[in-house]
């Protein structure tokens, strides 16, 4: 079946290191890939998405492109914030249907 | 933004017992509402989809008659998981798909925490 592998947490980092948390996955056909955020007591909300190889999505500094070949959708961030702070998911929605396969969620911990 | 809220954040109950967990969208009308489960260092697993007015897609695996899903509104989904072990202890998350939106337009809640002792 289809599934999501993301590095395990928490990840600490200093303000303004680079980020990155590494995301791979198995699925059959070519999914959809996602990247959510969860911050501290509020639901997740999408950050950003690619739906083809090769895509690059990007959202608030955050990138994130769709390999087919390594099967991979590492997130990525130049200069992280303290408001970075949060939890993030990686997830993927193959076929036509409603589900999401999410993977175990990252915590990133951001210091001054 | 679409806002999705549940209730409660986190509830204890006894074991035996049964425990509500409500999903509201507050500001759209959703006809889909998903429900997710996540067991510590584990993934979001999703564990049924609800339509407004039918009857709730359990995923392989969850038995429906322990963990009852009623869809009676357009912003209210209600998970109502019966006789309760402390291996239900989880963190609950729903989402609601708006009427009309594309399938990747989803709003998550904040979570539940259940505690079962």
């Amino acid at each position: 079946g289809d599934s999501v592998t993301q590095m395990e947490g928490p990840v600490t980092l200093s303000e303004e290191a680079f980020l990155t948390i590494n995301c791979t996955y198995t699925a059959t056909g070519y999914p959809s890939l996602f990247w959510y955020v969860q911050y501290p007591g509020e639901g997740l909300q999408l950050l950003l998405k690619a739906t083809k190889a090769d895509d690059k999505g990007s959202n608030k500094g955050f990138e994130a492109t769709y390999r087919k070949e390594t099967t991979s959708f590492h997130l990525e961030k130049g200069s992280v914030q303290v408001s970075d702070s949060a939890v993030y998911f990686c997830a993927l929605k193959a076929g036509g249907g409603n589900k999401l396969t999410f993977g175990t969620g990252t915590q990133l911990k951001v210091e001054l | 933004g679409a806002v999705v809220s549940q209730h409660p954040s986190r509830v204890i109950c006894k074991s035996g017992t049964s425990v509500k967990i409500e999903c509201r969208s507050l500001d759209f009308q959703a006809t889909t509402m998903f429900w997710y489960r996540q067991f510590p260092k584990q993934s979001l697993m999703l564990m049924a989809t609800s339509n407004e007015g039918s009857k709730a897609t359990y995923e392989q695996g969850v038995e429906k008659d322990k963990f009852l899903i009623n869809h009676a509104s357009l912003t209210l989904s209600t998970l109502t998981v019966t006789s309760a072990h402390p291996e239900d202890s989880s963190f609950y998350i729903c989402s609601a798909r708006p009427a009309g939106e594309s399938g990747n337009t989803i709003y998550f809640g904040e979570g539940s925490w259940l505690t079962v002792v």
